[in-house]
């Protein structure tokens, strides 16, 4: 069965900290990847996603996202954080002609004023 | 535009009850799913929607839940009889094809 592992569940830093997440994904086949974010109090959004073309993805707010086709993971990275950062960030995974998303269990991103 | 609206928006009922929770996608969204975070674990999936027909419903818990997507439009999904295990936030999502997913704010269902 498809899995995803994300590798922190909380994570704790200080503005303008460099931030990676890490995202490894179970599947041997074709996959789009995502990562969404929750903001407190807010829906869930999607911050970029991989579907094909270049592994360096760029998102909103500075995000982007490696995609390592050998490694089978989709790692998520900021090189300085802020306090409006701080949310709860998940990776998920759809394969071939299957819509529905496989999430990690999330990640709790605190930022230190 | 509108986007992904459920409701309501928090539930509290006693086991034995039955709730239906309401999901109303972005307007010319063919594709509607529903997806549960149970505390502390990961977002599940539970079933995709194709206009009103179920495309994929391989991750409903059981038959106490039922949904559905009469003419195309918003949704319902309904649990009868709610068990203590189906407490979590139940999140509705739509897209035009098989690309970034749009989500609503979720319902928050606790059953006492």
């Amino acid at each position: 069965a498809q899995s995803v592992s994300q590798h922190n569940h909380h994570v704790i830093l200080s503005e303008a900290a460099s931030l990676e997440l890490g995202c490894n994904y179970s599947y041997g086949g074709t996959v789009n990847l995502f990562w969404y974010v929750q903001y407190p109090g807010q829906h869930l959004q999607l911050l970029l996603k991989y579907f094909s073309g270049d592994p360096l993805v760029k998102g909103i707010k500075g995000f982007e996202a490696e995609f390592i086709k050998s490694k089978f993971s989709f790692n998520l990275r900021k090189p300085s954080v802020q306090w409006s950062d701080t949310a709860e960030y998940f990776c998920a995974v759809n394969a071939g002609s299957n819509y529905q998303l496989i999430w990690g269990a999330g990640t709790k991103l605190i930022i230190k004023p | 535009e509108a986007g992904v609206t459920q409701f309501p928006s928090h539930s509290v009922i006693e086991k034995g009850q039955t709730v239906t929770l309401r999901c109303d996608p972005i307007s010319g969204h063919d594709n509607l799913y529903w997806y549960r975070r149970v505390m502390g674990k990961e977002i599940k999936f539970l079933l995709h929607f194709v206009k009103e027909s179920k495309q994929d419903e391989s991750g409903m818990p059981n038959n106490r839940f039922l949904a559905e997507r009469t003419g195309g439009t918003y949704s319902t999904l309904k649990v009868q009889p709610a068990e203590l295990e189906d407490s979590g936030v139940y999140f509705c999502a739509s897209s035009q094809w098989n690309n970034e997913q749009f989500f609503g704010p979720g319902t928050r269902l606790t059953v006492l």
